[in-house]
């Protein structure tokens, strides 16, 4: 079965600086995906960016990038120039290359932005 | 935009309560989810739905039951609440593409 850690529960960045969020995982199988989810606090999650494992060009959207590690199985997350505003929870998720759209998450990491 | 919306924010039951969750998503989606979210464990799957009236155990279906008669809308009951359910419980929707789209949550006490 496939598993997701996410070993930091808590980060700090200072707002403008750069934070790197890391997740590794465990699979089997060599097709699937992997996201990183936001959730703020009292408000709804939402997707930050999606990285396919058959690309190996890093995705990115904007300040947050990932560094994929695919023989590594190892995902992180770089926010750029941070903001207030990703204040948050973050969560990383794998999902197999079935259809059913089947989510596995990590425990989470809680961001704190100081002004 | 997708909207995902839930019943409640906030829910406070008694032990050995029927307790429902409602979710009802706007986009047509196929596949729906409830998950619940505890501190340290993430979100853990509990039950999904690829369609009407079609749902399959998660990880954690222990406990709880799921409905779905109509497709934008999706149901988590709790038959017989218990304390170690009292949880914050998230519902999403896809279309069994590649990004899940959330509802606020229900905060769930039981006391």
């Amino acid at each position: 079965a496939q598993t997701v850690t996410q070993s930091q529960p808590e980060m700090s960045v200072q707002e403008a600086e750069t934070v790197t969020l890391s997740c590794t995982y465990d699979t089997s199988e060599s097709d699937y995906y992997l996201f990183w989810y936001k959730q703020p606090p009292s408000r709804q999650m939402i997707l930050v960016i999606r990285q396919e494992a058959y690309k190996q060009q890093n995705a990115t959207e904007n300040r947050f990038s990932v560094n994929f590690q695919k023989a590594a199985k190892s995902f992180s997350l770089k926010i750029s120039d941070s903001q207030l505003g990703d204040a948050a929870m973050y969560f990383c998720a794998y999902r197999t290359s079935s259809n059913t759209g089947k989510l596995i998450f990590g425990q989470g990491t809680t961001l704190q932005v100081k002004p | 935009d997708v909207k995902v919306t839930q019943s409640s924010r906030y829910l406070v039951k008694r032990t050995g309560e029927k307790v429902f969750l409602e979710c009802v998503q706007d986009m047509d989606h196929e596949n729906m989810f409830w998950y619940r979210q505890d501190p340290g464990l993430g979100l853990r799957l509990i039950y999904f739905s690829y369609d009407v009236k079609m749902k399959e155990k998660g990880d954690i279906p222990e406990g709880y039951s799921v409905s779905r008669e109509k497709k934008e809308r999706f149901s988590l009951i709790l038959e017989s609440a218990s304390t170690n359910q009292t949880s914050m419980y998230l519902c999403a929707s896809t279309w069994g593409g590649l990004e899940q789209y959330f509802g606020p949550g229900t905060r769930l006490t039981v006391t």
